[in-house]
């Protein structure tokens, strides 16, 4: 596609169930983000990945998150045990080479934890 | 962390030009400038990009003095479509990489 594709759209799931959010990048889009938005709040940075580098996850808020990119490209961002207060829309961004370049977002995963 | 500072919102109305000004004291060497527009159920969009000086493209211009501690977004003549969240974003390096609360322009007919 041409853009950043990101399912599911939606996803409901209870309290202590894991749960993966995917995202398909820009084809040829070395680097790739992933950011948490609570309702009416800026985005959040997560974790970044940048060609076969190490990710950098500085920003997950704890070891119940984890995130992997195989071949480059797709990437999945896994959350175990889920907690209420994960409740958030997850978005995926992609960009050409380096940190400092534009980014091209997805529409995100509205993630409700009941 | 250093994060940078916006206004929480603003009012315009169409066809005026509308100036939104980012803090952003501790920016650093590497780091860029760059403003997103956010609509609702949406993720953002790239609006423009830069280091110093002035930049423009086709919807915006970018001000960022010689001293890069504020940049302002310019929208010329902005109409109800405008209306969104807008972010201003320095990305040096992962850590510096979240977003403020954003501004909500408000354009009213």
């Amino acid at each position: 596609g041409a853009g950043v594709s990101q399912s599911p759209s939606n996803k409901v799931t209870e309290k202590g169930k894991d749960v993966e959010l995917r995202c398909d990048p820009i084809s040829g889009h070395t680097a790739l983000y992933w950011y948490r938005q609570s309702l009416g709040q800026g985005l959040e940075f997560l974790i970044y990945f940048q060609g076969n580098s190490a990710p950098d996850k500085s920003g997950l808020p704890s070891d119940r998150f984890s995130a992997e990119r195989t071949g480059g490209s797709v990437s999945t961002l896994t959350i175990q045990r889920t907690q209420q207060e994960d409740s958030a829309v997850y978005l995926c961004a992609s960009s050409l080479g380096s940190i400092g370049q534009p980014q091209h977002f997805g529409d995100g995963t509205r993630l409700s934890i009941l | 962390l250093a994060k940078t500072t916006q206004p929480i919102s603003m009012d315009s109305y169409e066809g005026q030009e509308v100036n939104i000004t980012c803090s952003h004291n501790n920016i650093a060497t590497n780091d860029y400038i760059t403003w997103y527009q956010q609509f609702p159920s949406q993720g953002p969009r790239f609006i423009i990009q830069g280091y110093k000086t002035k930049v423009t493209n086709e919807v915006a211009s970018l001000f960022i003095p010689a001293d890069r501690k504020s940049s302002t977004l310019s929208l010329p003549r902005v109409s109800l479509s405008d209306t969104a969240v807008y972010y201003c974003l320095r990305s040096g390096s992962a850590r510096q990489l979240t977003f403020g609360s954003g501004t909500q322009l408000t354009v009213l007919p």
